[in-house]
């Protein structure tokens, strides 16, 4: 079955960097995007970027861009996101998600929605 | 950047009522070539992650029951619950997967009244 299981939860102080993983298995890797979204405490999911695993080739938010980095290592079945100059308003669960993707007859692989997420990564940013 | 428009923001309602959730997209989702809105929703219960529900904007996901269905094209959709259960109290979204950033809406708390 798929799974995608995340890294432990992280203390980080201002300032520094974070770097949380997302472990792969039950699908073929290299086949579907992989995304991170992120959720303040009480507040709403919001998307932080996505890589594809095949190429590595990136895609980020605006609002993050110049400090989120997505990597991946398809040795391992791993990507990664790292976060760098972290703040107070960066503590939040952080989550990576799976790009479904079907075919359809005549136009060939469309993308369906995030099938599958991480159990999330609690991320504290204190002083 | 599509930017999504979620209403209400909380909603009550009695067990075994319908309940609706709406979602605005400031631009059309409705891919052309392959005919599909490329709209979700997800479920979220409380520390959880949020669960995908409906894709394609009507299409149901693999195990989630009947009693939800979702429906709408371009720029408007709505997300139904024929008759609540109380496994249904959680917070809804929709989000947009046709361009990136694949924003979501601000979410919907339902519970019961």
């Amino acid at each position: 079955q798929v799974l995608l299981v995340q890294s432990e939860p992280e203390v980080k102080e201002p300032g520094a960097s974070v770097k949380i993983s997302c472990k792969a298995s039950g699908y073929s890797f290299t086949t579907y995007y992989a995304h991170w979204v992120r959720q303040a405490p009480g507040q709403g999911l919001e998307w932080m970027g996505k890589i594809n695993p095949s190429g590595g080739v990136t895609t980020y938010a605006q609002q993050f861009r110049g400090r989120v980095t997505i990597t991946r290592d398809t040795s391992t079945r791993r990507v990664y996101m790292e976060l760098t100059s972290l703040r107070s308003e960066d503590t939040a669960v952080y989550y990576c998600a799976r790009e479904g993707a079907e075919i359809i007859p005549t136009f060939g692989v469309t993308p369906r929605g995030f099938d599958f997420w991480g159990q999330g990564t609690l991320v504290t940013v204190s002083s | 950047d599509i930017v999504m428009t979620q209403s209400p923001d909380s909603l009550a309602v009695s067990l075994g009522e319908r309940a609706t959730i709406t979602c605005k997209s400031s631009q059309s989702v409705l891919h052309s070539s392959s005919n599909k809105n490329y709209l979700a929703w997800y479920q979220q219960r409380p520390g959880q992650p949020p669960k995908l529900l409906i894709y394609w904007a009507s299409t149901r996901e693999s195990g989630v029951p009947d009693r939800f269905s979702g429906s709408g094209s371009g720029t408007d959709f709505t997300l139904t619950i024929s008759s609540l259960q109380a496994e249904d109290v959680a917070v809804y979204y929709c989000q947009q997967y046709y361009s990136s950033p694949c924003n979501f809406g601000q979410g919907t708390k339902l519970e019961i009244k």
